[in-house]
């Protein structure tokens, strides 16, 4: 099966700085990568997806790029806020809706 | 709560009890998911549910029963469990099985095996 790997496991920035996370997939098949953003005690919620038709993405201050040659895509926020700190968890699914999920990062963003 | 709900959101007991988990979708989909999160692991899937039949098990050791009712309600049956199997159990649901599309978590339940 598909084997997600994803890093760093935390991540500190200072509020404004950009923050990246990156993931790795195995299974050359797989053609829809969301992320999901899991505030504490909260449930994880889809922020933003990429098809394997496309290259970026780009929502307001999050983008996620994929390099299918490599294998891996990345999300990228910018000008980060304080509300961004949460778990991020980046998913492989391949043809259908069967989610293989990182082991997450844990984003704090510093006043 | 709108969306996907679950119930109970925490709950504690002893390796001898039996107990179920519910998860109710509003939103008129057709898939349904359990995932189990533990501290530290990827969220892991476990069953997947497709217009009330199950296609996915994902080795999950038969303490864990999954029923699926109709396409609102799923469910988790557990039963003799051990205390490794505490742990967060989220419920998903998606449009459909087919395609790639957005799946929408309840909150989970919080579950402590004695």
């Amino acid at each position: 099966g598909e084997n997600v790997e994803q890093h760093p496991s935390t991540l500190s920035v200072q509020e404004g700085d950009s923050a990246v996370i990156k993931c790795t997939y195995s299974d050359s098949a797989s053609n829809y990568f969301p992320w999901y953003k899991q505030e504490l005690g909260k449930r994880p919620q889809l922020i933003i997806d990429i098809r394997s038709n496309v290259g970026e993405k780009k929502d307001q201050r999050i983008a996620v790029t994929l390099n299918k040659t490599a294998k891996h895509f990345s999300l990228h926020i910018t000008e980060t806020q304080p509300e961004d700190s949460a778990v991020y968890f980046c998913a492989a699914s391949i043809k259908i809706n069967k989610f293989y999920f990182g082991s997450g990062t844990k984003l704090n963003v510093k006043p | 709560e709108t969306g996907v709900t679950q119930t109970p959101r925490h709950l504690v007991m002893g390796m001898t009890n039996k107990k179920s988990l519910k998860c109710e979708q509003h939103l008129g989909h057709n898939a349904m998911y359990w995932y189990k999160q533990s501290a530290k692991k990827p969220l892991e899937l476990m069953f997947v549910y497709s217009l009330e039949e199950r296609v996915e098990n994902n080795s999950v050791p038969s303490r864990f029963s999954p029923e699926c009712p109709n396409s609102s309600h799923l469910f988790l049956h557990l039963h003799t469990l051990q205390p490794e199997d505490s742990a967060l159990y989220l419920c998903a649901s998606s449009q459909s099985l087919l395609g790639n599309n957005e799946q929408f978590f309840g909150p989970g339940t919080r579950l402590t095996v004695l």
